[in-house]
């Protein structure tokens, strides 16, 4: 499968400040998938990338795919306390498995 | 629109037992994916059914089974339990040939092996 790392693992910021999550990839990615997992939840689907250097905003989110196919990012501006939780990137390969990496653990202090 | 539903939310078993996990896909879907996730870590892919039959399967042992039935229901079936597989198990539901768009997750079995 198309492995990917994320960092940073775990980020601590104080309500209002911006927070970013990379994924990164040692080979080109057919596509990129970001989803939010909430404490005591399940993952949800946020966005899809497939494009080289796509980059798609959904209000305080901006997801972007590297022009290699090889990166992506989340960049969460002015972040709230509802943001809290786990964001994950997942690739699939031929359109079966989703291969998620270790997901950046988000925290915000009020 | 009912999304997917799984069942049940708990389950706490021995080692040595057997367990049966069971999923029904976001209506109109007819693939259904199973995930692993243990403490602290990603979802990993464990198999995928479609039209009730195994489709693609991930780096798990053979005690790890699974079911497609005609309505596109599926169970998850795991022998043998080890500690090790305690872990929330997902079902992802989407529709083929779109299978590469969302994939819809369920909420989830928290299975405890003790």
């Amino acid at each position: 499968g198309q492995q990917v790392m994320q960092i940073p693992q775990y980020q601590h910021v104080q309500e209002g400040e911006d927070f970013t999550t990379y994924c990164n990839s040692s080979t080109t990615l057919s596509n990129i998938q970001w989803y939010k997992q909430r404490p005591g939840g399940h993952p949800v689907f946020l966005i899809q990338l497939v494009k080289s250097g796509e980059v798609k905003k959904q209000k305080r989110l901006t997801f972007q795919f590297g022009e290699a196919k090889k990166n992506s990012s989340l960049h969460i501006t002015a972040t709230q306390t509802t943001d809290v939780g786990t964001d994950f990137c997942a690739s699939s390969n031929s359109g079966y498995a989703l291969n998620f990496g270790k997901g950046t653990s988000l925290l915000v202090t009020p | 629109d009912a999304g997917v539903t799984q069942s049940p939310t708990h389950l706490i078993k021995t080692r040595g037992q057997q367990v049966t996990l069971r999923c029904s896909p976001k209506s109109g879907h007819d693939t259904v994916s199973w995930y692993q996730q243990a403490l602290g870590q990603g979802p990993q892919f464990i198999f995928q059914y479609y039209e009730e039959e195994e489709r693609q399967r991930g780096n798990f042992p053979d005690r790890f089974s699974g079911h497609q039935f005609p309505n596109y229901s599926s169970e998850l079936n795991v022998n043998a339990l080890l500690l090790g597989d305690s872990a929330l198990y997902l079902c992802a539901s989407s529709f083929f040939p779109k299978s590469t768009d969302t994939q819809y997750f369920g909420p989830g079995t928290r299975l405890t092996v003790l």
